[in-house]
């Protein structure tokens, strides 16, 4: 049972460049959303999905764009990187929005550095 | 503005002693209260929860204790293993918008 798997693991990006982010899970969880980690900063909703179609802005939205297109994929789209976007970035699915008998399982998170 | 908050950024607990971790909120609208453990590397991964209706929850060595007045969530892990040696976050749910709000972390470290 992989849960939820996250690719690539590291990556390394010029300002302005874009890419996606993949994260995919085989549990049939609705929920699915993304969270960035930093340091002194705790984890922070970037966007959220509650399913497929679906999606809703956390936190700290800005720069990031995201689809879910069906139940077990919720790519993460960097638009024009910078370096602000520099940290950990953790992917998280729950049978709903990860409240009450609904813990979040997280991935195993993508180290990106934008420099 | 940090709703959620973990004062001390770090632990250290001898192998066998107490472990104690707080976090206090701000937030009247939270009502799920969660912590997470975390190694390096990895994902962060569930290890125990309390809803506002209570004062304590227990599961084996780890007890976390809500004290709604004082807005303080604690989590004792008793006795303390080295393989709890890890980040902890705590974590709230607000009622009103559904979404979860982590804490900064707690870096614990047990030794021997």
């Amino acid at each position: 049972n992989a849960g939820v798997t996250q690719t690539p693991k590291f990556q390394v990006l010029k300002t302005g460049q874009s890419m996606t982010l993949q994260c995919a899970q085989d549990m049939n969880h609705e929920y699915m959303s993304w969270y960035r980690q930093d340091p002194g900063m705790g984890l922070r909703l970037i966007h959220y999905s509650v399913g497929a179609g679906i999606t809703d802005q956390g936190e700290v939205p800005n720069g990031y764009n995201v689809s879910r297109s069906t139940t077990e994929d919720f790519p993460l789209r960097l638009l024009s990187a910078a370096p602000s976007q520099t940290s950990v970035y953790f992917c998280a699915s729950s049978r709903s929005t990860g409240g009450y008998n609904s813990p979040l399982h997280f991935g195993n998170g993508t180290r990106l550095t934008v420099t | 503005d940090q709703q959620v908050k973990q004062n001390s950024p770090s632990l250290s607990v001898q192998e066998g002693r107490i472990s104690i971790l707080n976090c206090d909120y701000t937030n009247s609208m939270f009502d799920y209260f969660l912590w997470y453990k975390k190694y390096p590397a990895e994902g962060p991964t569930f290890l125990i929860s309390i809803s506002s209706i209570k004062d304590k929850n227990e599961d084996g060595r780890f007890t976390v204790f809500l004290n709604k007045s004082a807005k303080h969530l604690s989590l004792h892990i008793v006795p303390s293993q080295p393989g709890d040696s890890a980040v902890y976050f705590c974590a709230a749910r607000n009622y009103n918008t559904d979404k979860l709000i982590f804490g900064t972390g707690t870096r614990l470290q047990v030794f021997p």
